[in-house]
């Protein structure tokens, strides 16, 4: 079955840096892709839908400044945490339709800001 | 208001027993999805099972049924003969106006599944 792979698994990273998140669909074209962060024992919550080719469409008060997004190929989108911070540790996860029935999700990139 | 509600933060269920895990989505949409998705200690994201909102049965996956009432709009989980590789976080999720393009998936917050040997 179609696959999305996230890389990396978990990131360490000083505050102040920025981190990139990769997301690859394997085997199927996924014009469209969306970025959920998890905080511990919580829900998913959708951060943004990332479009190949056209700027990303962010959620509610999640800051696209901080969050970039880059959606170059039609099997590759980027999530990039700029000027990390302690507050933005969380994991990240990445998912792709196949079809209208089928989510697939990435592994996730457990995120800590020290 | 919430998309999806799972009024049960956390379950224990005995090891080889069945378990239901409630569902329940609010939307105006004539056409959507509802989803089930295990998750481990690891985060991984593990489907279970899908049930589209013309589908007429319920949908089975295995261990796992779904026991949709469109009218109540409930959309509960069961897990028949539970193991212990059970024991997970379990996450409902509704997918609406899919017919008119790409819309992700929004989550209930969850339930915890514990299985007692």
């Amino acid at each position: 079955g179609a696959v999305v792979s996230q890389h990396p698994s978990w990131v360490i990273c000083k505050s102040g840096t920025s981190v990139k998140i990769e997301c690859r669909s394997l085997d199927f074209q996924a014009t469209t892709m969306f970025w959920y962060r998890q905080f511990p024992k919580q829900s998913l919550m959708l951060m943004a839908t990332s479009n190949e080719g056209s700027k990303a469409t962010y959620e509610q008060g999640v800051e696209k400044d901080k969050f970039l997004i880059n959606h170059a190929s039609l099997t590759l989108s980027t999530l990039t945490v700029t000027s990390a911070h302690p507050e933005d540790s969380s994991f990240y996860i990445c998912s792709a339709m196949w079809g209208s029935t089928e989510a697939f999700f990435g592994q996730g990139t457990r995120l800590t800001v020290v | 208001a919430q998309k999806i509600t799972q009024t049960q933060p956390g379950m224990f269920v005995q090891e080889k027993e069945a378990v239901t895990l409630d569902c329940t989505y609010d939307t105006s949409d004539q056409s959507y999805g509802l989803f089930w998705y295990k998750q481990p200690s690891s985060g991984e994201m593990i489907f279970l099972i899908y049930q589209g909102s013309y589908d007429e049965q319920n949908a089975t996956e295995g261990r796992y049924s779904l026991n949709f009432q469109k009218a109540r709009k409930s959309a509960n989980l069961v897990i028949s003969a539970s193991q212990l590789g059970d024991s997970a976080m379990y996450f409902c999720a509704m997918r609406e106006g899919w017919r008119s393009g790409n819309t992700p998936l929004v989550f209930g917050k969850g339930t915890r599944l514990s299985v007692i040997a």
